[in-house]
């Protein structure tokens, strides 16, 4: 149980394009999803805080009007890197915690690759 | 910055022996998790230890923590050439549930 995906697993884009992620959970609902941006070889950083039905929170530094996050359902999170520029190529991971589950416990996607060329 | 720091950043040992993963942090937390990824996939949650806690077993895998000195270790014993991975703690602290990573250690286990 408590499975989260992604979609797609891997993208490549043209600078200036904007990219849609899409991070689900497939067996439970999912009060609040979590992204997180990786570079190769390096740590997580998280980039903002999706709760269902509200605005996200954004972490210092990550500009939200570029990196839009949409939490319309209880089991779905998108986040849009608009007009991406190649400085954006990285590993997107999203996770979610279980509504009504110990809120400490995040269940992570397998992450989506994004290049731009 | 980041909250958490890992050493050894890279380990190689050899199938059948020991691998040892050292955190530390700066702030108090609530609890303290430690998550395995392989390369290029996403993260698998291995344990929580909860910062009342000083010790936790999960199979081959053994989590200290101290919260005076503000470090935890992970223990893997008897290594096997599938825990070749990356390995990150993530630190929780007040109510909030997000988690702050640490720089990680790549771990490689050689048959």
């Amino acid at each position: 149980g408590a499975v989260v995906s992604q979609h797609p697993s891997r993208v490549i884009c043209k600078s200036g394009t904007s990219v849609k992620i899409e991070c689900r959970s497939l067996d439970f609902q999912a009060t609040t999803m979590f992204w997180y941006r990786q570079f190769p070889k390096q740590s997580l950083m998280l980039m903002a805080t999706s709760n269902e039905g509200s605005k996200a929170t954004y972490e210092q530094g990550v500009e939200k009007d570029k990196f839009l996050i949409n939490h319309a359902s209880l089991t779905l999170s998108t986040l849009t890197v608009t007009s991406a520029h190649p400085e954006d190529s990285s590993f997107y991971i999203c996770s979610a915690s279980l509504a009504g589950g110990p809120q400490e416990t995040q269940y992570f996607g397998p992450g989506t690759r994004l290049l731009v060329l | 910055s980041q909250q958490g720091e890992e050493d050894p950043q890279a380990l190689s040992i050899q199938e059948g022996e020991n691998a040892t993963m050292n955190c530390s942090y700066k702030t108090s937390i609530n609890n303290l998790q430690w998550y395995r990824q392989n390369s290029g996939r996403g993260l698998v949650h291995l344990i929580l230890i909860r910062s009342n806690e000083r010790e936790k077993h999960s199979g081959r895998l053994r989590v200290t923590l101290d919260t005076s000195k503000k470090s935890s270790s992970l223990l893997i014993t008897a290594s096997r050439a599938a825990d070749t991975a990356s390995y990150f703690c993530a630190t929780s602290t007040g109510t909030a549930s997000k988690l702050t990573f640490g720089t990680g250690t790549r771990l490689q286990v050689t048959l």
